[in-house]
């Protein structure tokens, strides 16, 4: 069974500053996707940036971007010039791309962004 | 455009009680799937429904049921209600089923089981 782990429950970034929020997963899998999604109070489940497993070269958008290490099976999301609407839960989630599958969430990193 | 909608968005019932929560997925898209978030952790995938069938079901007892209608909109049924089922229930929805598809969620239900 695949599984995401989070192991950072909590961080804090100075406004303006660049964070990095790491995740690792476990899959037999060759073929899946990767998703960061953020959770403001609002609730709203927010996709921030995905990642097909079958490429090399790490997504970006704006000021979100990862680094995936597919033979390390992690999947870490960088977060640049922080700004206060960035606070959130994030969750790393996985995705089969093979199966009509479920989305497996880890247990998400809260943030805190410092003014 | 509007987005994914649930209601209500709050409910509070008592041990025992059954419950219906409600969503309209984004216009055109025909599949609906639905998860819970209890406090602190991250979202447990429930069912997923496409074109009205049940594709998916995750490890959750028989208390839990839904069904999705020719508009794709969707129930969740949750019957004998149990203190541990108070959580947010989230619904997702998306155009198919690839798993590259984006998945778009509402704002969820909010249950609290007293």
């Amino acid at each position: 069974a695949q599984t995401v782990t989070q192991s950072q429950p909590e961080m804090s970034v100075q406004e303006a500053e660049t964070v990095t929020l790491s995740c690792t997963y476990d899959t037999s899998e060759s073929d899946y996707y990767l998703f960061w999604y953020k959770q403001p109070p609002s609730r709203q489940m927010i996709l921030v940036i995905r990642q097909e497993a079958y490429k090399q070269q790490n997504a970006t958008e704006n000021r979100f971007s990862v680094n995936f290490q597919k033979a390390a099976k992690s999947f870490s999301l960088k977060i640049s010039d922080s700004q206060l609407g960035d606070a959130a839960m994030y969750f790393c989630a996985y995705r089969s791309a093979l199966r009509d599958d479920k989305i497996i969430f880890g247990k998400g990193t809260r943030l805190h962004i410092l003014p | 455009d509007a987005g994914v909608t649930q209601s209500p968005t709050h409910l509070i019932k008592t041990r025992g009680q059954q419950v219906t929560l409600r969503c309209s997925p984004i216009s055109g898209h025909k599949s609906v799937s639905w998860y819970q978030q209890v406090l602190g952790q991250g979202p447990q995938f429930i069912f997923q429904y496409y074109e009205k069938e049940e594709r998916g079901r995750g490890n959750f007892p028989d208390r839990f049921s839904a069904r999705q209608f020719p508009n794709y909109s969707s129930e969740l049924n949750v019957n004998a209600l149990l203190l541990g089922d108070s959580a947010l229930y989230l619904c997702a929805s998306s155009f198919g089923l690839a798993g590259g598809q984006p998945q778009h969620f509402g704002d969820g239900t909010r249950l609290s089981i007293l």
